[in-house]
């Protein structure tokens, strides 16, 4: 069955960088694009961008444009999110997803915590 | 960006009840849209997409309908593993956009 295996839980404190691993089985990794979504404590459903896992291509939302990079490694069928200079409202549960409907399929979430 | 709306933030329920939750997004979408339903600490399910799409494994009670910028998720008989968070998603375009979410309680 399809599954994305997310890294576990990371702390940091303001100023650094995070980067989130997502492993990619069951399916044909570069078939779909990968998408990474964040959302908030108690907050919404925010979409960051996305990367071709074929190609490495990225899109890449407005917001996170020079903060955000977005990779792929396909020997090994995962992608991966890096977000930098890292701020205490960037404190959240970062997803990965599929999002090809009806091939939906999201990782278990990543909780990154910013604190000092 | 295409902005989505969505109404009531929070209805309250009893089982057996029709449930109906509204999206309008700020420019047509065609029929790029998905709902999704989030439990607490799980990530979001796929419900519904193309507008009206039933997702496989998801019970027929779910419905959604709508084209255009004006949207609908049913649930025709709300069973209690159906209390739970409810977003639309559209991907007509870049980026990405979600509702700010529906949360659909016990009465």
């Amino acid at each position: 069955q399809v599954q994305l295996v997310q890294s576990g839980a990371e702390v940091k404190k303001p100023g650094a960088s995070v980067k989130v691993s997502c492993k990619a089985s069951g399916y044909t990794f570069t078939g779909y694009y990968m998408h990474w979504v964040r959302q908030a404590p108690g907050q919404g459903l925010e979409w960051m961008g996305r990367i071709n896992p074929n190609s490495g291509g990225t899109n890449y939302a407005q917001k996170f444009q020079g903060r955000v990079t977005m990779t792929r490694d396909t020997s090994i069928s995962t992608a991966y999110m890096e977000l930098s200079r890292l701020r205490s409202d960037d404190t959240a549960v970062y997803y990965c997803a599929s999002l090809s409907n009806p091939a939906n399929y999201w990782g278990q979430g990543t909780l990154v915590t910013v604190s000092s | 960006d295409i902005q989505m709306t969505q109404s009531p933030s929070s209805v309250s329920a009893s089982v057996g009840d029709r449930v109906t939750i509204t999206c309008r997004a700020s420019q047509g979408i065609s029929s790029w849209l998905a709902w999704y339903q989030q439990k607490p600490g799980k990530a979001p399910k796929l419900l519904i997409y193309a507008a009206s799409s039933l997702q496989s494994g998801v019970p027929s009670r779910f419905s959604g309908s709508g084209s255009g910028t004006d949207f609908t998720l049913t649930i025709s008989s709300l069973q209690p593993e159906d209390f739970a968070t409810y977003y639309c998603q559209q991907a007509n375009s870049f980026p990405v956009t979600f509702g700010g979410g529906t949360k659909v309680e016990i009465k």
